[in-house]
């Protein structure tokens, strides 16, 4: 089954302590993207990445990095995590870069809690 | 137009009735404008990519139109349903960089039976 898979799918964890959220997916899709979303601002872009090796900051970028050195994964990382990046956050692809003029596809999200 | 922007915020409708929401985004090296249909405790799911002034696209009962020169893009449900009831977003990936993708905040859309 085509899909984007991400894990955990709830994290609780306290500040400042490093965690991954892995995401990954099986369709060969050049894009993918990270996106959190908050009540009241709507899905905002952490980071995309356009192809393997290739990423770049999208609109939320402060206190994350990602990394795509395999084209089906694209793992986020906290390295210390803060209250405030408490929220629901989703990764995404799409078959080709260039203009994003492909739909995306979206994972089932990863709800993440800092104490 | 800095950003993009959803009007109404939400819209109560009853079921057969016809409505429409609006997205207007910042017109300027426009490149595609996406829209995704998200129901509660799931995940967003693409309806359409548009990509050219004037473009129509349909699904089903559900309808789209852009116009770059202007900045806006209009989805139409014609018969709404319950099981329309989603918030429904739409996404600029317009701007300075390939890549980039700006959602506005969405419109909730509840249709009672």
């Amino acid at each position: 089954e085509a899909q984007v898979t991400q894990n955990p799918r709830y994290l609780i964890t306290v500040t400042g302590k490093k965690l991954t959220v892995t995401c990954s997916q099986n369709m060969n899709h050049e894009y993918m993207s990270w996106y959190r979303q908050d009540p009241g601002l709507g899905l905002r872009q952490i980071y995309y990445s356009m192809n393997v090796e290739v990423t770049d900051k999208g609109d939320v970028p402060e206190g994350y990095k990602v990394s795509r050195k395999e084209k089906r994964n694209f793992p986020l990382i906290l390295e210390s995590p803060s209250p405030n990046q408490t929220s629901l956050y989703f990764c995404a692809s799409s078959l080709r870069s260039g203009t994003n003029s492909y739909e995306q596809y979206f994972g089932p999200g990863t709800r993440l809690t800092v104490t | 137009i800095l950003n993009v922007e959803q009007s109404p915020q939400s819209l109560h409708v009853q079921e057969g009735d016809s409505t429409n929401f609006t997205c207007s985004f910042p017109s300027s090296n426009f490149y595609a404008l996406h829209w995704y249909r998200w129901e509660t405790a799931k995940s967003p799911e693409a309806l359409f990519v548009m990509t050219l002034n004037g473009d129509e696209k349909k699904k089903g009962r559900i309808s789209a139109t852009l116009n770059t020169k202007e900045g806006y893009s209009y989805l139409y449900i014609k018969g709404s349903q319950p099981e329309d009831s989603a918030t429904y977003l739409c996404a600029d990936a317009g701007g300075t960089s390939y890549g980039k993708l700006t959602f506005g905040q969405g419109t909730i859309l509840t249709v009672h039976p």
